[in-house]
């Protein structure tokens, strides 16, 4: 089947440190890979996408390659700002025998420290 | 700006009401989804629509109908409301390309009492 996983956190770091948050993911067919952010109190926002192999999604500093050998999708940043606290969630998008299917991760929670 | 809009960012209900929770997207999108959120559970699909006048049960649909007379509009509706069903519901839109992302509202914390 088709399945999403991410740490789940909380993760907290001091403002300007570096950020990896793992993703991992199986699925049947040639997925897109997304991460999604969410701010408090508001829906998703897509922040990123990468939608076939080798490929690299970035925004707002964040960056996050596609890796089909080994099924991720990690997310990183350089250096986090109070800003960027938010929950994280890692998805994909896939057609298989059932038609369109999105997966979501459970979410990370990011807290940034001044 | 593709646009998702909730009917309401707050609703507090009372167990056994009718509730009525709108979306409507203003993208043309052929997909629309209804999500509810709850701490440490994530994200979970009750009920998806890839067409005017089509629904398809997503992993918790029990307690849920939809409707979608109108492809820009998909209502999710609470038959008679539950304390179990006091949570943040979030609805968002798509096209169909599975490289396309989906769009979401800003949610809707409902709250029964």
């Amino acid at each position: 089947g088709n399945s999403v996983t991410q740490m789940e956190g909380p993760v907290t770091l001091s403002e300007e440190a570096f950020l990896t948050i793992n993703c991992t993911y199986t699925a049947t067919g040639y997925p897109s890979l997304f991460w999604y952010v969410q701010y408090p109190g508001e829906g998703l926002q897509l922040l990123l996408k990468a939608t076939k192999a080798d490929d690299k999604g970035s925004n707002k500093g964040f960056e996050a390659t596609y890796r089909k050998e080994t099924t991720s999708f990690h997310l990183e940043k350089g250096s986090v700002q109070v800003s960027d606290s938010a929950v994280y969630f890692c998805a994909l998008s896939v057609y298989d025998n059932y038609g369109q299917n999105f997966v979501f991760g459970p979410g990370t929670r990011l807290s940034v420290l001044p | 700006d593709v646009k998702v809009t909730q009917s309401s960012r707050y609703l507090v209900k009372r167990t056994g009401e009718k509730v009525f929770l709108e979306c409507v997207q203003d993208m043309d999108h052929e997909n629309m989804f209804w999500y509810r959120q709850d701490p440490g559970l994530g994200l979970r699909l009750i009920y998806f629509s890839y067409d005017v006048k089509m629904k398809e049960k997503g992993d918790i649909p029990e307690g849920y109908s939809v409707s979608r007379e109108k492809k820009e509009r998909f209502s999710l509706i609470l038959e008679s409301a539950s304390t179990n069903q006091t949570s943040m519901y979030l609805c968002a839109s798509s096209f169909l390309g599975s490289g396309d992302e989906q769009f979401f509202g800003p949610g809707t914390r409902l709250t029964v009492l």
